[in-house]
């Protein structure tokens, strides 16, 4: 149990465009869920928390017009990469919450590796 | 300012033998401690955990041990195998969203 899926596992776009990650939670409720980036040896930076039916709270220095996360459903939340750039080519991440565990209790989605050409 | 640091990048251990990885933390509020393994390109893989109220725990070739006083934490994989190979992170937290440490990069040799 407690599978997570991201789509799509890779994506190369052009610089301008916008691209939508999804995470779903697959056998359980997911009332919070992460997103994380990772750079090439660096490690696994929070984004953004969101919770399932409201706005969410992005780390700071995290730009919440440029990576906008919908949460609409106890199972699927979105990042859309909104005008992107090369520097945003990077190793994005989502992760899951259930209902009532505690805040450490989180399932990892495969990750997607983002290419802004 | 690094929550989390995991010192060592990279680590070179020998098939059979022990692998020692080393995690520090500065938060004193962080309270429950995890050790994911990592390949590339994938997400990572909960390995083993301990909460602040134990000084060690194990499963299976896997042992975790913290040192409150010092905010250290290490994991002990005994006996090394070659597929154990891969980053692994050490992330901490207090009732937050998981911080993690820069990961080291296990390479056991057969």
């Amino acid at each position: 149990g407690a599978v997570v899926s991201q789509h799509p596992s890779w994506v190369i776009c052009k610089s301008g465009t916008s691209v939508k990650i999804e995470c779903r939670s697959l056998d359980f409720q997911a009332t919070t869920m992460f997103w994380y980036r990772q750079f090439p040896k660096q490690s696994l930076m929070l984004m953004a928390t969101s919770n399932e039916g409201s706005k969410a709270t992005y780390e700071q220095g995290v730009e919440k017009d440029k990576f906008l996360i919908n949460h609409a459903s106890l199972t699927l939340s979105t990042l859309t990469v909104t005008s992107a750039h090369p520097e945003d080519s990077s190793f994005y991440i989502c992760s899951a919450r259930d209902l009532g565990r505690a805040f450490y209790e989180q399932y990892f989605g495969p990750g997607t590796r983002l290419t802004v050409t | 300012d690094q929550q989390v640091k995991q010192n060592s990048p990279s680590l070179s251990v020998q098939e059979g033998r022990i692998s020692i990885l080393n995690c520090d933390y500065t938060n004193s509020m962080f309270d429950y401690f995890l050790w994911y393994k990592k390949y590339p390109a994938e997400g990572p893989t909960f390995l083993i955990s301990i909460s602040s109220i134990k000084d060690k725990n194990e499963d299976g070739r896997f042992t975790v041990f913290l040192n409150k006083s010092a905010k250290h934490l290490s994991l002990h994989i005994v006996p090394s195998q070659p597929g154990d190979s891969a980053v692994y992170f050490c992330a901490a937290s207090g009732n937050t969203p998981l911080v993690f440490g820069k990961g080291t990069r296990l390479s056991v040799i057969a």
